[in-house]
């Protein structure tokens, strides 16, 4: 079975610090993902990675930067946390076989910011 | 671009009454479609998806999908919901570059 491991379940962090969310995957998937998932808002793009070291944009890049210095492993990175920034953080990895693909998650972190 | 749209933010149905739960999305390439299922404090689950062979795709628990290109939709049928169904339910696309695009989702609820 696919494996995507969020490092923590739950953190509780103060405005201003800076957060680091570790994502890892076990299947060689190139493809790697990260959302925040909110009442009402669906999931919501942060960034996506299509290969170590590159990084792209998502929906809502706006006070995040991500690092992929290894395939299994991606990181989300809040530079200095804000209470808005209170949500469930899901990462997930994908393959494409340029006919199918298919997304596998984590169990999500639930991030609050006091 | 893509986006997804679901339809129904609430569905509300009879337990043993038949499931819509609508999406429509739009792609600019051939897309991959999914539905996925998050019940409460749970992860996200598979359901069903579609990748350009059968326009009707049966899923896991009796959920079925058909992709329907003219109408760009891609909405969820089951025909008799059952009480442990109570969930919510992501359409998700996968296209270009492959970005995976989420819904908004739809909070099925089960009436015993």
């Amino acid at each position: 079975d696919v494996k995507v491991t969020q490092s923590s379940r739950y953190l509780v962090k103060r405005t201003g610090e800076k957060v680091f969310l570790e994502c890892v995957q076990d299947m060689d998937h190139e493809n790697m993902f990260w959302y925040r998932q909110d009442p009402g808002l669906g999931l919501r793009l942060i960034y996506f990675s299509y290969d170590v070291k590159m990084k792209e944009k998502g929906d809502i890049p706006e006070g995040y930067s991500v690092s992929r210095e290894k395939k299994e492993r991606f990181s989300l990175i809040l530079e200095s946390a804000s209470t808005n920034q209170t949500s469930m953080y899901l990462c997930a990895s994908s393959y494409w076989t340029g006919s199918s693909s298919e997304a596998f998650f984590g169990q999500g972190t639930r991030l609050t910011v006091v | 671009a893509q986006s997804v749209t679901q339809l129904d933010s609430h569905v509300s149905v009879s337990e043993g009454t038949p499931v819509l739960l609508r999406c429509n999305y739009s792609s600019s390439y051939s897309p991959s479609l999914f539905w996925y299922v998050q019940h409460p404090n749970k992860g996200l689950q598979l359901l069903l998806k579609y990748t350009s062979a059968a326009t009707l795709v049966k899923g896991i628990n009796g959920f079925e999908a058909e992709f329907k290109k003219s109408e760009t939709s891609f909405h969820l049928t089951k025909p008799s919901a059952h009480m442990s169904d109570a969930a919510e339910y992501f359409c998700v696309v996968s296209g270009g570059y492959q970005k995976v695009t989420f819904g908004t989702g739809t909070k099925l609820q089960v009436i015993p």
